[in-house]
């Protein structure tokens, strides 16, 4: 079955205490973003890559790093995940990164920082 | 001001009526245009792309103005499936790159 997965699906965590969350796409999709979403802010940007070793930052990306060493994975990673940092994340994938391409997206992680 | 806007409702609808709900964008070199349909802490799924001439599927119609820089979403003969929050993404250039920015979305809730 074509999908993105996510792990985990929730995590409760402190201050300081580094995370990563991953991402994998059975796709052979080339283009993989994380999101961020807020209650009356909609899906925000942390991270893009257009393909493998090519990352970009997105509109949020302050206090998040990624890593696109293979085509399928795409971690987030949090070094020192602070309150402001609880939120529910998605990744999500695309054929290629151009204007018409559907986003599938992951189940969501629904993080919370203490 | 947000780059895409909606309303966030909700909007409560009867079962069978028909609803209709706006987006406006504020980038006149936005370049394609979404309606993603996503359930209550669920992923966002694709419902329907937006293209100039406008386009229908089944109880679904797209229109997507670029006067007023607008799209909108109709759906006729609402189910109570159709309960859901609609997001939509508008694909604007940034540079020699796309993004997509999504708005906050509009919160549909039919009732029996």
């Amino acid at each position: 079955e074509a999908q993105v997965t996510q792990n985990p699906r929730y995590l409760i965590t402190v201050t300081g205490k580094k995370l990563t969350v991953t991402c994998s796409q059975n796709m052979n999709h080339e283009y993989m973003s994380w999101y961020r979403q807020d209650p009356g802010l909609g899906l925000r940007q942390i991270y893009y890559s257009m393909n493998v070793e090519v990352t970009d930052k997105g509109d949020v990306p302050e206090g998040y790093k990624v890593s696109r060493k293979e085509k399928r994975n795409f971690p987030l990673i949090l070094e020192s995940p602070s309150p402001n940092q609880t939120s529910l994340y998605f990744c999500a994938s695309s054929l290629r990164g151009t204007s018409y391409n559907e986003q599938f997206f992951g189940p969501g992680t629904r993080l919370t920082v203490l | 001001r947000k780059e895409v806007e909606q309303d966030p409702g909700p909007f409560n609808v009867p079962e069978g009526a028909t609803v209709a709900f706006n987006c406006t964008y504020s980038n006149s070199a936005s370049q394609s245009f979404f309606w993603y349909r996503q359930d209550c802490r669920k992923e966002p799924k694709l419902l329907m792309s937006v293209y100039s001439s406008g386009n229908e599927d089944g109880r679904f119609t797209a229109q997507l103005n670029r006067a007023s820089q607008y799209i909108s979403l109709l759906i006729r003969d609402s189910k109570l499936s159709d309960s859901a929050t609609y997001l939509c993404v508008v694909n604007t250039a940034r540079g020699s790159n796309y993004q997509l920015i999504w708005g906050a979305g509009t919160k549909l809730i039919i009732k029996p």
